[in-house]
């Protein structure tokens, strides 16, 4: 069964059209990350919630921001999407242990037209 | 200095070959170190966490040099199966962020 949850697998946004993404858990797990990859590189990390502490990158731009309203959901908005915008959008969760391993939702493929 | 290193690669190696990756790290106060595996367009996951007396799960060993900040893992007798990008991942432990490298490509050829 799938534990960390993404939806739309894939999402085809109008430059410029404000566009959501969701994740959600059943893990009940304290920490939740939105990381943008591109295509042969790194996962890279927008922003992480401690519970409801919201942790931002300094990188991440104000293009991008977040909701958390419980435990169990997170979401990602772009309020104004670029060209430069498209990528693969993964959302993680993990214990805050010291060993937190990070369970991947399979991802939201982000094309911008 | 990035976070994390990693050789890019293409890694391409014939069936049956033991190959190694190596990743470097700039943060001492890391805690955690981990290697994931990504299939193409597919998302992370977890292969093995890595501890610092080295650790090993059938055909992959993985070892930590706190001293010289350096991982390795190390895959033997590779299978077909294996082909995928191997990301090295560090953590300062509790609620701070995965830091990813930006991951070797293994291509094993039959």
């Amino acid at each position: 069964d799938a534990m960390v949850i993404q939806n739309p697998r894939y999402q085809v946004t109008q430059f410029g059209k404000p566009v959501t993404l969701s994740c959600s858990q059943t893990l009940n797990h304290n920490v939740m990350y939105w990381y943008q990859q591109k295509s042969s590189q790194a996962p890279k990390l927008l922003f992480h919630y401690y519970d409801k502490d919201f942790n931002n990158e300094a990188d991440t731009p104000d293009n991008f921001q977040s909701r958390r309203p419980n435990t169990s959901f997170c979401f990602l908005d772009i309020r104004s999407p670029g060209l430069g915008d498209a990528a693969m959008y993964l959302c993680a969760t993990s214990r805050a242990t010291l060993e937190p391993e990070a369970f991947f939702g399979q991802g939201t493929r982000l094309t911008v037209v | 200095r990035k976070e994390v290193e990693q050789d890019p690669g293409p890694f391409n190696v014939p069936e049956g070959a033991t190959v190694a990756f190596n990743c470097t790290y700039s943060n001492s106060a890391s805690q955690s170190f981990f290697w994931y595996r990504q299939d193409c367009r597919k998302e992370p996951k977890l292969l093995m966490s890595v501890y610092s007396s080295g650790n090993e799960d059938g055909r992959f060993t993985a070892q930590l040099n706190r001293a010289s900040q350096y991982i390795s893992l190390l895959i033997r007798d590779s299978k077909l199966s294996d082909s995928a990008t191997y990301l090295c991942v560090v953590n300062k432990g509790g609620n701070t962020p995965l830091v990813f490298g930006k991951g070797t490509r293994l291509s094993v050829i039959a």
